[in-house]
């Protein structure tokens, strides 16, 4: 069983839906980074959080650190918002887990 | 300021040669993490670097080693290559660890034939 699990694992949506990504964890951490990921390959940061919730635009992520869970939102989506959304989770290891990521459609 | 640049973005090698990936963090950041993504799969953790010591090293065979330099640069090595090591390669900075946060490079995209 991974570490971290992500849901769903492909997502499609029409331009404007509001899109829910979910990710679970096993052990208790001491942050956890939501990941954009576009073809090609470069990685964005997108938040880290290590309790309650944050927004940035039409972003936003929220974690409920008792039920090791963690919530990406995006509001009003829109095509250029197709990308690989990757959780990833710090455990003061000196190291990030990452989910496998949810592969996120949206079509105009 | 520049974000975290890998050189190089992509190269093919024959199975059985060596490469190294190189890896400047962002200034004033002196942690540096490699992980590798093979195509389908999330980011797996290889190394990590702090203060040009190792404090963090992945599921990998010894053919994969690291060194980060006096400016906090980095270089992964690769030797003996498989098919299997074909994967992109990324590299992270942080100030001072996770709890930072982590800018990530755009990676090097690595074939092996």
């Amino acid at each position: 069983k991974n570490e971290v699990e992500q849901s769903p694992q492909n997502l499609t949506a029409q331009e404007g839906e509001f899109i829910t990504i979910n990710c679970s964890y096993s052990v208790g951490i001491s942050a956890l980074h939501w990941l954009q990921q576009h073809p090609g390959g470069g990685i964005v940061s997108l938040f880290m959080l290590s309790s309650g919730k944050k927004k940035h635009g039409r972003l936003i992520a929220t974690i409920n650190i008792q039920e090791k869970h963690s919530s990406l939102h995006i509001t009003a989506s829109h095509p250029r918002d197709s990308a690989v959304y990757i959780c990833a989770v710090y455990y003061n290891t000196d190291k990030l887990i990452f989910g496998t990521g949810t592969r996120l459609q949206v079509f105009p | 300021d520049a974000g975290v640049t890998q050189s190089p973005t992509h190269l093919i090698k024959t199975r059985g040669q060596h490469v190294t990936l190189r890896c400047s963090p962002i200034s004033g950041h002196k942690s540096v993490s490699w992980y590798q993504q093979v195509l389908g799969q999330g980011p797996q953790f290889i190394f990590q670097y702090y203060e040009k010591e190792e404090r963090g090293r992945g599921n990998f065979p010894d053919r994969f080693s690291a060194r980060q330099f006096p400016n906090y640069s980095s270089e992964l090595n690769v030797n003996a290559l498989l098919l299997g090591d074909s994967a992109l390669y990324l590299c992270a900075s942080s100030g001072a660890g996770g709890l930072y946060g982590y800018t990530f490079g755009s990676g090097t995209r690595l074939t092996v034939v």
